[in-house]
């Protein structure tokens, strides 16, 4: 089983908002990772998880705060987004080895607007 | 950082045509996969691929990492070919950050 699931398909909110994203994998990979995409872009990385511990958080602002409660979940809470926050979220995992990933496999994704 | 250039931007076949896409990269890399993105946005693993040749039915794809670039052969379009084909590094400095290139956009006709 190679499936990555993320829910929900669609979230619409407020800047006032909070809400959360929810990403989960069964595969027993080590390493979760979110991203980024606006249209007609390519995915831009905003955090990686190894082992539970978050490794890299790519100068993401605050109003965007990762979990990793479990090897099998990542969460992506929300916090008073802007706007220009509206874009495709996708989570990822992989197996990972003393800290050289191996292939990734994508969720189908988030779709965030905000109003 | 290292970067990814994808050609060509975009790419208009008719169907039963074939195709080649190039990935260039800058710098020497430990990860290399090639993806298809749907219209629904979902990313579709293809190949895992930071060296050799591989094949998998009509697609298959060359590395040769001693030059930086990467090709993905498409035989004998379909119009479910369509879609964004993105390539995606990762170098042995930064094991956990990929970089995506620009993606190719190709657009299969009936």
């Amino acid at each position: 089983d190679t499936e990555v699931t993320q829910t929900p398909k669609h979230l619409v909110m407020g800047m006032t908002n909070k809400k959360s994203l929810k990403c989960e994998q069964h595969m027993g990979h080590r390493a979760m990772y979110w991203y980024k995409q606006k249209a007609k872009k390519p995915p831009e990385l905003m955090f990686v998880y190894s082992y539970e511990k978050l490794s890299i958080n790519e100068s993401v602002p605050s109003r965007f705060s990762p979990e990793c409660p479990n090897s099998s979940l990542l969460n992506l809470h929300l916090h008073a987004l802007q706007p220009e926050d509206s874009a495709l979220y996708l989570c990822a995992s992989s197996q990972t080895q003393t800290g050289v990933p191996y292939e990734q496999y994508f969720g189908p994704g988030t779709r965030l607007t905000v109003t | 950082g290292i970067q990814v250039e994808q050609s060509p931007p975009d790419l208009i076949l008719q169907e039963g045509a074939n195709s080649t896409l190039r990935c260039n990269f800058s710098d020497s890399v430990n990860n290399l996969q090639w993806f298809h993105q749907n219209p629904w946005g979902q990313l579709i693993n293809l190949f895992y691929i930071p060296s050799g040749t591989k094949q998998n039915g009509r697609l298959s794809a060359t590395t040769v990492a001693t030059e930086r670039y990467s090709l993905l052969y498409i035989s004998s379009s379909q119009t479910t070919d369509s879609g964004v084909y993105f390539c995606a590094v990762t170098t042995r400095p930064n094991a956990g950050k990929s970089t995506f290139g620009d993606g190719t956009t190709l657009t299969v006709k009936p």
